[in-house]
């Protein structure tokens, strides 16, 4: 089984329903976001980038929105299948490191 | 095209032991990383590298030591293995530059006992 998330804070929504998922980032000089979707005994993977000259990015079902006000950054998933059950990790950079800082992880749970 | 590749996917070490964790990309990327894992928590950036040759220290590099001897290998060691280093370990890759997204292995999940 999967030992990695434990305790990480759970979302549980209904399969068909839009989910949300939130993330505070900690340098107000990351200009460089990444969303990740881990499954359950697998290697993170890209979901979706934003640059900080951006508010807002769209992909398949998938929407990133940037706050550089608050330093807050969100997923939105459309219509929420159960193949999105995962781990969801953000994760910041910025120019001049070679380094991205991860997020704890929030696990979606999809209710069928 | 395999991606990012780590060999072993798991193994058992007992306290003292040594060993190395292989990741192998075939993209041409010129940075890689290892990461571990832990529950609850993020991941971590123990060591990486920005091309052939050359090393530096993450976040938590005490007791791991690395190697990057060729542009698409890099080699995590374990000179004495405890169990505070069990954990899931991942090796990342991605293009220079500071807008690029980095590319995962599967894992490898040591148990040091």
């Amino acid at each position: 089984g999967e030992s990695v998330g434990l305790h990480l804070p759970t979302l549980s929504v209904q399969e068909g329903d839009n989910s949300i998922i939130n993330c505070a980032y900690s340098n107000s000089a990351s200009d460089y976001f990444i969303w990740y979707k881990q499954e359950s005994g697998k290697g993170p993977q890209f979901i979706i980038d934003i640059r900080s000259n951006m508010d807002k990015r769209q992909g398949q079902r998938v929407t990133v929105l940037l706050n550089k006000t608050v330093k807050h950054l969100s997923l939105q998933i459309a219509a929420t299948q159960p193949g999105d059950s995962a781990v969801y990790f953000c994760a910041e950079a910025y120019s001049g490191t070679y380094k991205y800082i991860f997020g704890t992880g929030t696990r979606l749970k999809v209710l069928a | 095209n395999a991606g990012v590749t780590q060999t072993p996917k798991f193994r058992v070490l007992k306290t003292g032991q040594s060993m190395t964790l292989l990741c192998a990309q075939d993209m041409n990327h010129e940075y890689m990383y290892w990461y571990r894992q832990d529950p609850g928590m993020g991941l971590r950036l123990i060591h990486y590298s920005v091309g052939e040759g050359t090393t530096a220290k993450g976040e938590v590099p005490d007791g791991y030591n690395v190697s990057r001897l060729k542009k698409q290998n890099f080699l995590l060691g374990l000179e004495s293995a405890a169990p505070s280093q069990t954990s899931v370990y991942f090796c990342a890759s991605r293009y220079r530059g500071i807008n690029t997204e980095a590319f995962f292995g599967q894992g490898t999940r040591l148990t040091v006992v």
